[in-house]
């Protein structure tokens, strides 16, 4: 076990629709990272949260969007789903100071 | 961008075996950190080896940043090292670190 705790576990929705995955990091992690693992592109970032603020943003589609609340949880949005969007997301978290990240279980999102 | 190649892509052991497995990588980079993804899914984070060598039990990493790959060494594997194992390096978006760039992963399948 991680530390880092995702919800849901699964999802399947329909094509059009809009999710919300949530992540919560490591007790005292600030840093938050989505990525999503597709069959097409393997493992790719998406984008990063430290202490709330974007801090860095990777190939992600303007359908998607993400925030880090006080309590340092994080949120990704997706929204206008389409059948590509069918795929593994991670969030995982690092410590200030270090760049190893311990990654949550995933949600595996399914879009019909 | 960096890029990262793992070698080889498919490994087949019979149980008991010993096996190397490899990440090329294009660029100097800050970190680099080895997982193992199990059949669920889940990426288990096995070692955090910028540099040097490291040893978990069966497992062991040695990175030569000078010479940009590392190599995951697997000893008496047995059914449960089954999965898939990734290198990711530390990539640079958005001017930021701490982003992982990921490899496309040596799938190891360790029969009994």
């Amino acid at each position: 076990d991680s530390g880092v705790t995702q919800t849901p576990k699964h999802l399947i929705t329909a094509t059009g629709q809009r999710v919300t995955l949530r992540c919560s990091p490591r007790s005292g992690d600030l840093s938050v990272y989505w990525y999503q693992q597709s069959l097409d592109q393997g493992l790719q970032f998406l984008i990063q949260y430290y202490n709330g603020e974007e801090r860095a943003k990777g190939n992600i589609l303007e359908r998607f969007s993400a925030q880090q609340f006080p309590d340092l949880h994080s949120e990704l949005n997706l929204s206008s789903l389409e059948l590509g969007d069918s795929a593994l997301y991670f969030c995982a978290s690092s410590v200030a100071g270090s760049h190893e990240q311990y990654f949550g279980p995933g949600t595996r999102l399914t879009v019909t | 961008g960096i890029q990262v190649e793992q070698s080889p892509p498919d490994l087949i052991l019979q149980e008991g075996a010993n096996s190397t497995l490899r990440c090329n990588f294009s660029d100097s980079v800050n970190n680099l950190q080895w997982f193992h993804q199990n059949p669920w899914g889940q990426l288990i984070n096995l070692f955090y080896i910028p540099s040097g060598t490291k040893q978990n039990g069966r497992l062991s990493a040695t990175t030569v940043a000078t010479e940009r790959y590392s190599l995951l060494y697997i000893s008496s594997s047995q059914t449960t090292d089954s999965g898939v194992y990734f290198c990711a390096v530390e990539g640079g978006y958005g001017g930021s670190q701490g982003n992982l760039i990921f490899g496309k992963g040596t799938k190891l399948s360790v029969k009994p």
